[in-house]
């Protein structure tokens, strides 16, 4: 079955530092979504991302999704505190009846 | 109704109890997912429902593990003889299609004890 790796599993920066997450798909995807989930609550949607090699911006936040729709990241400029949670990403396959979730990636910021 | 509905929000059973969380998903969402989350870990998928087509059931754990869902409105996700091992926070999520963002309610933390 699909299959949705991310890494890396953890990571602590410094508040400033810059911080990335990517996301692998055993299978091409159709969509890919990108979720936070702070601690204690529940995911939230950040963005969808669709077309082949696209990328999207939510000011400090970057999305990309690759040219062969199996793979994904995001990309944080400067971290804050308020930057800190699990952000998790989710494939959705080419029949559109799954919707796969990473692992995740925690992210810890040093004030 | 303004977002997604869990109850209850939380629930402590006693092993071998059977259980029954419920979801009230955002009104015209037509998919429905449950997922399992345990204590720093990621979402394991349980179940998807999309409008009255057969449910996706592959992700369920075990036979002790069954869910409903009449039409497009509210799901339970039914657990019997609950085990300590399925102590975990039990998430819904309603999309209004298979391919648009999905909201999550606020989760049912299940602990056997």
């Amino acid at each position: 079955g699909q299959q949705v790796m991310q890494i890396p599993q953890y990571q602590h920066v410094q508040e400033g530092e810059d911080f990335t997450t990517y996301c692998n798909s055993s299978t091409t995807l159709s969509n890919i979504q990108w979720y936070k989930q702070r601690p204690g609550g529940h995911p939230v949607f950040l963005i969808q991302l669709v077309k082949s090699g696209e990328v999207k911006k939510q000011k400090r936040l970057t999305f990309q999704f690759g040219e062969a729709k199996k793979n994904s990241s995001l990309h944080i400029t400067a971290t804050q505190t308020t930057d800190v949670g699990t952000y998790f990403c989710a494939g959705i396959n080419n029949a559109g009846n799954m919707l796969t979730f990473g692992g995740g990636t925690r992210l810890m910021v040093k004030p | 109704g303004a977002g997604v509905s869990q109850s209850p929000s939380n629930k402590v059973t006693e092993k071998g109890k059977d259980v029954e969380l419920r979801c009230d998903p955002i009104s015209g969402h037509t998919a429905l997912y449950w997922y399992r989350q345990s204590l720093g870990q990621g979402l394991e998928f349980l179940i998807y429902f999309q409008g009255n087509s057969a449910p996706d059931k592959s992700g369920l754990p075990s036979d002790r593990f069954s869910a409903e869902r009449t039409g497009e409105s509210v799901s339970t996700l039914t657990i019997q003889r609950t085990q300590q091992e399925d102590s975990a926070v039990y998430l819904c999520a309603s999309s209004f299609t298979r391919r648009t963002e999905a909201f999550f309610g606020q989760g049912t933390r299940l602990t056997v004890v």
